[in-house]
């Protein structure tokens, strides 16, 4: 079983609408949350970390977590073609064996012009 | 201020031969992670040093794999005896504390031919 799950997509929106991409993971011991984007053949770069239950926002983007229902989500507001990319999900915690970060296997985004 | 910096940016190496690959945190950032990416794959937890101390090197792959942090700063991964499995992207990041924003490098590609 997989513990970060991700629709692997291609989600598909039209330019300006909303993206709207989900995670969940299984494992309660979990602390806190990073979604990155990864453009093909580089390397991921952070767009929003959370660790309280809630929303946070930082200009485009928002991320919702819901401890009680083990879900993580990322809205991008007036999604830009250069959007385009592959959104990796991300839980670290103190976990069977110590510490990790567990990345669900990405959704890829087509933003359409 | 400067990211986190990874050497070599490509390795081609021979299967068999050993391997070493550093990385450099961002400055002030005490913890340091490991990651691998294979081909269109999600991203594998290795490795993770907080600080001077000893690391948990249960996520490692096999006892080919080790991994050591001089100083709490610099890390070198080290792959003995390199196998066609190997190859991959490998990554490093850093963060300030355990639970917080981690930053990545922009990866080492290994081929092992």
């Amino acid at each position: 079983q997989k513990e970060v799950e991700q629709n692997s997509g291609p989600l598909s929106v039209p330019e300006g609408a909303i993206a709207s991409l989900n995670c969940t993971y299984s494992d309660r011991g979990s602390q806190s949350f990073f979604w990155y984007r990864q453009y093909s053949g580089k390397s991921p770069e952070l767009i929003m970390f959370i660790y309280s239950n809630g929303d946070k926002e930082d200009g485009r983007f928002t991320a919702q977590l819901n401890k009680a229902s083990q879900y993580v989500s990322l809205l991008i507001r007036d999604s830009q073609p250069s959007d385009s990319a592959t959104y990796l999900c991300a839980a670290s915690g103190l976990y069977t064996g110590g510490f990790k970060t567990i990345f669900g296997a990405g959704t890829r985004l087509f933003v359409k012009a | 201020g400067a990211g986190v910096s990874q050497s070599p940016s490509n390795k081609v190496t021979e299967k068999g031969k050993d391997v070493e690959l550093r990385c450099d945190p961002i400055s002030g950032h005490t913890a340091l992670y490991w990651y691998r990416q294979s081909l269109g794959q999600g991203l594998e937890f290795l490795i993770y040093f907080q600080g001077n101390s000893a690391p948990d090197k249960s996520g490692l792959p096999s006892d080919r794999f080790s991994a050591e942090r001089t100083g709490g700063s610099v890390s070198t991964l080290t792959i003995q005896r390199t196998q066609q499995e190997d190859s991959a992207v490998y990554l490093c990041a850093s963060s300030f504390g355990t639970f917080t924003e981690q930053y990545f490098g922009p990866g080492t590609r290994l081929t092992v031919t």
